[in-house]
């Protein structure tokens, strides 16, 4: 099984700060198959990037996705007041289970 | 558009059974793979089942295995979580996803959720 490590736990911003969010593999996954979702509270959670770098449907382009082997990060390059929110990382690597992180609370400093 | 509904959640003692429903619409059910994920309260969210677009193939987390059954029906366009042994660490808002592909991809569209909660 693979594990996923999000950090940092909490990240305390204010809107049009940029925003780091990394999520570390146990494993090296290696077909790419990583996505990051939002959820804000009392919500469901939101596809915003898949395949690492692919950006779904209807998700603004100052969200994006990078990395590759054990390291990914999701970058919001300007925050905007509905960004706050908690993130997720995902893998849908190799054999199930397709693992969660532990998220990351993005919230206004 | 795509639409997920789950339904079926409630309120069941330690050891009894409960079977979740999701039913779907907007799209073609036979050409996605479809997931339950859940999400206890105040927590993230944990990955727990998943069936192939032809039914074929099913996979569980660990923490459900041998109690949990994932089905589906494509007549009726819906996917079914058979939750037998339920212990007080399954209660959770139990959401249906559907996969970006038959296998494998993430999870594009998903429903409200609908809540298990599992009290003596």
């Amino acid at each position: 099984e693979i594990v996923l490590t999000q950090s940092p736990g909490t990240l305390s911003l204010s809107p049009g700060e940029r925003a780091t969010l990394s999520c570390r593999a146990s494993q090296s996954i290696s077909n790419n198959y990583l996505a990051w979702y939002q959820q804000k509270p009392g919500q469901t959670p939101r596809l915003l990037i898949y395949d690492v770098i692919n950006r779904a449907t209807g998700i603004p382009d100052r969200f994006s996705g990078s990395g590759s082997g054990t390291d990914f990060s999701l970058t919001i390059s300007r925050l905007e007041p509905e960004d706050f929110a908690v993130y997720y990382c995902q893998q849908y690597d190799s054999s199930p289970p397709w693992t969660f992180g532990q998220g990351t609370k993005v919230e206004i400093k | 558009q795509v639409q997920l509904v789950e339904s079926g959640g409630g309120v069941v003692q330690p050891g009894r059974s409960l079977r979740l429903s999701c039913a779907a619409s907007g799209f073609s059910f036979i050409s996605h793979a479809m997931h339950w994920v859940r999400q206890a309260p105040g927590k993230g969210l944990e990955w727990v089942t998943l069936i192939s677009y032809d039914g074929s193939n099913k996979n569980y987390v660990d923490s459900v295995k041998g109690r949990f059954t994932v089905s589906k029906d494509k007549s009726k366009n819906t996917v079914y979580l058979q939750m037998n042994s339920l212990r007080a660490e399954d209660t959770a808002v139990y959401y249906c996803a559907r996969g970006m592909s038959g296998w494998y991809g993430a999870l594009d569209y998903w429903g409200r959720g609908t809540l298990v909660t599992v009290s003596p």
